[in-house]
């Protein structure tokens, strides 16, 4: 069974530029979620999709991030404009329901510097 | 004050050592408490849960959760080199809290 994919799997941008990551998540999966994962912190969820819809945005800075989940498969995260402290990882996530989202699965992530 | 706190080590330790990781909490509305491995560039994956309090063992793994003290533990039996990564532990509650919480990862190294 293939993983979750990611990619880039690196980014280096200057403030005030703008990003965007892609998640391909495990065949069948229906949730989808991604996080920021600061260096020596865990990650923090930014933004849950339930198929293609929303479940929980409440920790997305909706100013400058975007995400979409296009026909409840792939996802694109945006950051526009990027500042210095969204330099981290973004890892993307999948879990095959919503009730079992203790067991996630993570791609290899895409690591941000912004400069 | 952070809802999960986690000593973040680093831990070293030989190989064959008994490794303990514990991680503490403050919401009461957890019910679900796991603990990730995360390698080097890679992303977390899982290694064990636990519902509610009790022991949970795999292998060389047991995991702990206490409830009543608000404490979750991991030990490793009989560590080895290729356990060397960062744990982390999640936790999340039922209906609206379903969002994991994760602590800060604690970095252990298996000295061969």
């Amino acid at each position: 069974e293939a993983g979750v994919a990611q990619s880039p799997r690196y980014k280096i941008i200057e403030k005030r530029q703008s990003v965007a990551f892609w998640c391909n998540p495990i065949s069948g999966h229906a949730t989808l979620y991604w996080y920021q994962q600061i260096l020596g912190q865990g990650p923090k969820l930014l933004i849950q999709f339930q198929n293609n819809g929303v479940v929980d945005d409440s920790q997305l800075p909706k100013d400058r991030f975007s995400a979409e989940r296009l026909k409840g498969v792939d996802s694109t995260l945006k950051i526009q404009p990027a500042k210095l402290e969204d330099s981290a990882v973004y890892l993307c996530a999948s879990s095959p329901l919503a009730l079992s989202s203790y067991e996630q699965y993570f791609g290899p992530g895409t690591r941000l510097t912004v400069t | 004050q952070k809802e999960v706190e986690q000593d973040p080590g680093p831990l070293s330790v030989p190989e064959g050592a008994i490794v303990s990781l514990n991680c503490t909490y403050s919401n009461s509305a957890f019910q679900y408490f796991m603990w990730y491995r995360q390698y080097s560039r890679k992303g977390p994956e899982l290694l064990m849960y636990t519902y509610s309090s009790g022991n949970k063992e795999d292998g060389r793994f047991t995991a702990q959760v206490d409830k009543s003290s608000k404490y979750i533990s991991l030990f490793i039996r009989d560590s080895q080199p290729s356990d060397s990564a960062t744990y982390l532990c999640a936790m999340r509650g039922t209906r609206s809290a379903r969002q994991l919480t994760f602590g800060s990862g604690t970095q252990l190294t298996v000295l061969p």
